[in-house]
């Protein structure tokens, strides 16, 4: 039953090593976020997909992209993680854009740098 | 910019009283108020939510408030009971965007 999937639950990576993160829906909702979460802080937007329509936040870092290759699917790639990379990363999605609804979060994705 | 002002952030009741949560928001064209519960581990979970044509709303012992003039909404627990330990997120739409912002959240802890 569960409608936002996150892949995997826990990663590891070495510094500097690239590094994607997954994210899937069973809703069929047109958008869809990356969130990064530090130490219970407030979800910080780096980016999100209005259908293919991307949009990045001004300060997410140039080290995070991003690909949606369906409605389904949507990917969160590390460059280059550094140690302030690691964090909670969070998906989420909505059945609109243009006027907020509702969204939907994933189990989130946690990312240890070593 | 915009701005979600959340108080307190931390809240230790005893079970079966009541706890209340309050949120400011800084942009008067804000129109949607969800608020979040999210326990240790896990991803944030929508429990209720309140749009800007409704003064409250309600759902079995949660409830929100809205008052628009003031810019401020509230998350109303009763009956708190152990399981609702977790941290408590506002957050307010950004006008015109799908897009919205969370205030810095409440650690509720209810004792036994």
């Amino acid at each position: 039953d569960a409608m936002v999937i996150q892949n995997p639950r826990y990663q590891v990576t070495q510094f500097g090593k690239p590094v994607t993160l997954s994210c899937s829906q069973t809703l069929n909702h047109n958008v869809m976020y990356w969130y990064q979460q530090k130490s219970s802080q407030a979800p910080k937007l780096l980016f999100h997909y209005y259908d293919k329509d991307f949009n990045n936040e001004a300060d997410t870092p140039d080290n995070f992209q991003s690909r949606r290759p369906n409605t389904s699917f949507c990917f969160l790639d590390i460059r280059s993680p550094g140690l302030g990379d690691a964090a909670m990363y969070l998906c989420a999605t909505s059945p609109t854009g243009g006027w907020a609804y509702e969204q939907y979060f994933g189990p989130g994705t946690r990312l240890t740098v070593t | 910019g915009e701005n979600v002002e959340q108080h307190p952030s931390t809240l230790s009741v005893q079970e079966g009283d009541s706890a209340v949560i309050k949120c400011t928001y800084s942009d008067s064209a804000s129109n949607y108020f969800p608020w979040y519960k999210q326990e240790l581990g896990k991803g944030p979970q929508l429990i209720i939510d309140i749009r800007s044509n409704v003064g409250e709303k309600k759902d079995q012992r949660i409830a929100v408030t809205l008052n628009k003039t003031a810019k401020h909404f509230s998350l109303h627990i009763t009956e708190t009971q152990p399981e609702d330990s977790a941290v408590y997120f506002c957050a307010a739409s950004i006008s015109s965007t799908d897009k919205l912002i969370f205030g810095t959240g409440t650690r509720l802890q209810v004792f036994p």
